[in-house]
């Protein structure tokens, strides 16, 4: 299995921006999950699938945020519009329901809002 | 709700040295507990996980970690380490609601010194 799959690797933008980042999780995995990592608040669950249905977002930071899941395969995360404070990197991982809660991630995408 | 403590937030080493990271959990049952690590760059990467069983697990890259239950610890160790170890070291606890939640600690951040 190729792993979970994120893209871009790197993304930079203007505030006010959309920006739109991209995820496949690995198949057959249930669960699918977005973090943010920055140096001043470590790593945030912003939130979490399960069977491509939003289970809790309370970790979405602001409406500007928002994400999709259109099938088991592709989950979007957006942020409309962007803001200098959203630089961070953006980690997708997936796990296996009925396994041992074992989250696989991927690369991150770094996003750098100027 | 449980919670994930890492009281080194730098840890340095010596080449060839023996490591441990500590790791301190809470949880009121058996925990799932995992340690992940994070190369500069990267995405956090599985170790090592515990869920039942032998209280001592093996990991990859010669890692290994002992839970013991009276000090709600989950220590990380290697008997040798390599200066391509230095990485960021996450240790991570099922959530006890479910969703294959995992709360993360902050991290530990190893250095290797030649």
């Amino acid at each position: 299995d190729a792993g979970v799959i994120q893209s871009p690797r790197h993304e930079v933008t203007e505030m006010g921006q959309e920006v739109t980042l991209r995820c496949k999780p690995i198949s057959g995995h249930d669960y699918l999950f977005w973090y943010r990592q920055t140096m001043m608040r470590g790593l945030e669950l912003l939130i979490y699938f399960n069977n491509n249905v939003p289970i809790d977002d309370s970790g979405m930071p602001e409406d500007r945020f928002s994400a999709k899941m259109p099938n088991a395969s592709f989950s979007t995360l957006k942020i409309q519009p962007s803001e200098p404070r959203d630089s961070a990197v953006y980690f997708c991982a997936s796990s296996l329901a009925g396994g041992t809660y074992e989250q696989y991630f991927g690369p991150g995408t770094r996003l750098t809002v100027t | 709700a449980q919670s994930v403590t890492q009281p080194d937030i730098h840890i340095t080493v010596s080449e060839g040295a023996s490591l441990e990271l500590r790791c301190n959990y809470s949880y009121g049952a058996t925990p799932y507990l995992f340690w992940y690590v994070q190369s500069p760059g990267q995405g956090l990467q599985l170790l090592l996980k515990y869920f039942s069983g032998d209280t001592l697990v093996q990991g990859i890259k010669g890692f290994e970690a002992e839970f013991k239950r009276s000090q709600s610890s989950f220590n990380l160790r290697k008997p040798s380490v390599h200066w391509s170890d230095a990485a960021e070291y996450f240790c991570a606890v099922g959530d006890w609601g479910g969703g294959n939640k995992l709360t993360f600690g902050t991290g530990t951040q190893l250095k290797v010194e030649l």
